[in-house]
């Protein structure tokens, strides 16, 4: 099956830095990963997806990286706000719509 | 709005006294999911659903069953709730062809 290996575990950054997340999958065949936001206490929601064919994708302060070839994607965090302060996951999906986790990076963005 | 809802938000049962969690589902979503998260972890796939093709994960105890009558809502019954099933339980759903989930809020079980 799937495995998602991130880190780092926890991220500590100052206010309007860029902070950075990166994660390895090991199947091949996975072709969608997301980019979950979870704060403390509420549910795990999107904030970003990659799919297969794209190498990097923007939404105004975030973009994601994938580089197939090496199996590896990252998170990219710019001009962090301390709203940014949260518990973020990737994941992988290789298909039938079962999505793997990563571990968790708990970003902390001091003012 | 179309969203994803569980009920209790907050449970707590005896050990070994079944207990069953439910969610519901107003965006006419095809597969849906239930996690387990246990503090400081991340989401850990239970089983899902894909329409009614029921698909159970290889190591998800067998004290964890589920039942999905309609499209609309799913339950998670722990047949005996053990203390290392204290653990934030979370239902998703997903629409056929895409692949983005949206959660629920969660229940949280507590085991005394």
């Amino acid at each position: 099956g799937e495995n998602v290996e991130q880190h780092p575990s926890t991220l500590s950054v100052q206010e309007g830095d860029s902070a950075v997340i990166k994660c390895t999958y090991s199947d091949s065949a996975s072709n969608y990963f997301p980019w979950y936001k979870q704060e403390l206490g509420k549910r795990p929601q999107l904030i970003i997806d990659i799919r297969s064919n794209v190498g990097e994708k923007k939404d105004q302060r975030i973009a994601v990286t994938l580089n197939k070839t090496a199996k590896h994607f990252s998170l990219h965090i710019t001009e962090t706000q301390p709203e940014d302060s949260a518990v973020y996951f990737c994941a992988a999906s290789g298909g039938y719509q079962k999505v793997t986790f990563g571990i968790g990076t708990k970003l902390q963005v001091i003012p | 709005d179309a969203m994803v809802i569980q009920n209790p938000r907050y449970q707590v049962t005896q050990f070994g006294k079944p207990v069953t969690l439910s969610c519901s589902q107003t965006l006419n979503h095809n597969v849906m999911y239930w996690y387990q998260q246990k503090s400081s972890q991340a989401p850990k796939l239970l089983f899902h659903y894909y329409d009614k093709d029921f698909n159970n994960e290889a190591d998800t105890p067998d004290n964890f069953q589920s039942r999905r009558p309609n499209t609309s809502f799913c339950f998670l019954d722990i047949r005996s709730p053990g203390l290392g099933d204290a653990a934030m339980y979370l239902c998703a759903t997903s629409r056929d062809g895409t692949y983005e989930q949206y959660f629920g809020p969660g229940t949280r079980l507590t085991v005394t």
